[in-house]
C-alpha cells in the first residue's frame, strides 16, 4: 500500500531533550516536507526537499533540523526542544513539485514539550 | 497581505444546502492551485485539483479567477460526511517563497 508513515504518533517530552520523527514514504517521491499544524495559524512549513542531500528551510525552520540521506526518509530532529515547539507535526510528499502533482500526508505526530 | 486566506467559518448548513468557500491568494506568479480536506485530528487528504477552465467531481466544482486572485469551492447537496477543515493550498514560485502555501482553512458542519 503506497503510503508515508511517521513515528512516533504522540510523544510527551521534557524541555532540552533530543528527539526525532521519523517519516518514510514508500512511492519512491522525490520532494518531502515537514508541517507544523497550530490552532488558528493552519499548516506552516518547516522544511522541504526537492531530492537527496537537497534540503531547504520553510516558513518556520528555528529549532528544526532534517536530513535526507535516502530517497524515503526524512526525519525531523528538535535537538533542543522547548514548549513552544509543541504541535501537531505532518511529513507530506509528492513525486516531484510539478503542477499536477498530489501532496501525500503521513498520519501526524502530536508533540508535548513539558 | 496574507498569502492565502480563507474565511475560517464554521459554516453551519443543513444537509442538502449548496455551500460555497472563497480562498484569495496574493502571489500573482503561482502555478497551481488545491482544494484539500482535513478530517478532525486525521491528516489533510487531496480533494480536488483547480483548472483555469473550471472542474467539477461529483458535487464538487472548482474555479479559478486569476484577474481577481480567488479560487472557490462550490459544494452541492451537502451530505453530513462533508462536514470537514477545506483547505486551499496555493503553489509559489521565486526565491524566498515556501513551493507550497496552505491557507488556514474554512470549516464546514453539516447539520441533520
Amino acid at each position: 500500500e503506497a503510503q508515508v508513515t511517521q513515528n512516533p504518533r504522540y510523544l510527551i517530552t521534557v524541555t532540552g531533550k533530543k528527539l526525532t520523527v521519523t517519516c518514510s514514504q514508500n512511492m519512491n517521491h522525490e520532494y518531502m516536507s515537514w508541517y507544523r499544524q497550530d490552532p488558528g495559524l493552519g499548516l506552516r512549513q518547516i522544511y522541504y526537499s526537492m531530492n537527496v542531500e537537497v534540503t531547504d528551510k520553510g516558513d518556520v525552520p528555528e529549532g528544526y533540523k532534517v536530513s535526507r540521506k535516502e530517497k524515503r526518509n526524512f526525519p525531523l530532529i528538535l535537538e533542543s526542544p522547548s514548549p513552544n515547539q509543541t504541535s501537531l507535526y505532518f511529513c507530506a510528499s509528492s513525486l516531484s513539485l510539478a503542477v499536477t502533482e498530489t501532496q501525500y500526508f503521513g498520519p501526524g505526530t502530536r508533540l508535548l514539550v513539558l | 497581505r496574507k498569502e492565502v486566506e480563507q474565511d475560517p467559518g464554521p459554516f453551519n448548513v443543513p444537509e442538502g444546502a449548496t455551500v460555497a468557500f472563497n480562498c484569495t491568494y496574493s502571489n500573482s506568479a503561482s502555478q497551481s492551485f488545491f482544494w484539500y480536506r482535513q478530517d478532525c485530528r486525521k491528516e489533510p487528504k487531496l480533494l480536488m485539483s483547480v483548472y483555469s477552465s473550471g472542474n467539477e467531481d461529483g458535487r464538487f466544482t472548482a474555479q479559478l479567477n486569476r484577474a481577481s486572485q480567488y479560487i472557490s469551492l462550490l459544494i452541492r447537496d451537502s451530505k453530513l460526511s462533508d462536514s470537514a477543515t477545506y483547505l486551499c493550498v496555493v503553489t509559489s514560485s521565486g526565491s524566498g517563497n515556501t513551493p507550497l502555501v496552505f491557507g488556514k482553512g474554512t470549516r464546514l458542519s453539516v447539520i441533520a
